[in-house]
């Protein structure tokens, strides 16, 4: 069964940095791209980056470039978000999804909220 | 970027209504379309994909079709558990970007 589970968000100060975790399981990690998908509270949903299966390829939405940075370690399954100088509009539930196109999975999703 | 809009923004209809949802691009996406489920609370499902393909497990009362740089999602006799935002996204082009949603509910 594929799992994907999301860790490492809270309450963080504008400006403050959080890095969000994704532990994957249940399918082959190294040959999928990954995403990151955020959606802001009683919003709609927002693609905010995908890396190639190997990291060597990363995309970003606009808003997001050069604060985020995705990352990946197949060693352990794992995708990473490095999220610095948060913003308040950064506050929504960000989901780990598999793949570059459509989502056929998403993580339960980890809550980030930017606030001071 | 390319823009998706989708209309209505909500809709009221009884059990057993065909609703419809559309769903259209700024530009050329060939069949780069998918369509998701959102109950409140709980995580996107993916229901179609490729604009008309049915994800495993999706019951058949789904459907989707494109003519052109228009998508239509149809729910064709809708039920109880059928209660929630249904939004459409393009992976023709980076960024990937969605719909703005649509909510359906039970008249």
């Amino acid at each position: 069964e594929v799992q994907l589970v999301e860790s490492g968000g809270g309450l963080v100060q504008p400006g403050g940095s959080l890095r969000l975790s994704c532990a994957a399981s249940g399918f082959t990690f190294s040959i999928y791209w990954m995403s990151w998908v955020r959606q802001a509270p009683g919003k709609g949903l927002e693609w905010v980056a995908s890396i190639k299966q190997d990291g060597n390829e990363k995309y970003y939405v606009d808003p997001v470039k050069g604060r985020f940075t995705i990352s990946r370690d197949n060693a352990i399954n794992s995708l990473y978000l490095q999220m610095n100088s948060l913003r308040a509009e950064d506050t929504a539930v960000y989901y780990c999804a598999r793949g570059v196109s459509y989502y056929r999975y998403w993580g339960q999703g980890s809550l980030v909220t930017v606030s001071s | 970027d390319i823009q998706m809009t989708q209309s209505p923004s909500s809709l009221s209809a009884s059990v057993g209504d065909r609703v419809t949802i559309t769903c259209q691009a700024s530009q050329d996406i060939s069949n780069y379309l998918s369509w998701y489920q959102q109950k409140p609370g709980k995580v996107p499902k993916l229901l179609i994909y490729d604009a008309s393909n049915l994800e495993t497990g999706v019951p058949s009362r789904f459907s989707g079709s494109r003519s052109g740089t228009d998508f239509t999602f149809t729910i064709n006799s809708l039920q109880p558990e059928d209660i929630a935002t249904y939004f459409c996204q393009q992976y023709a082009n980076l960024p990937r970007t969605f719909g703005p949603g649509t909510k359906v509910d039970i008249k």
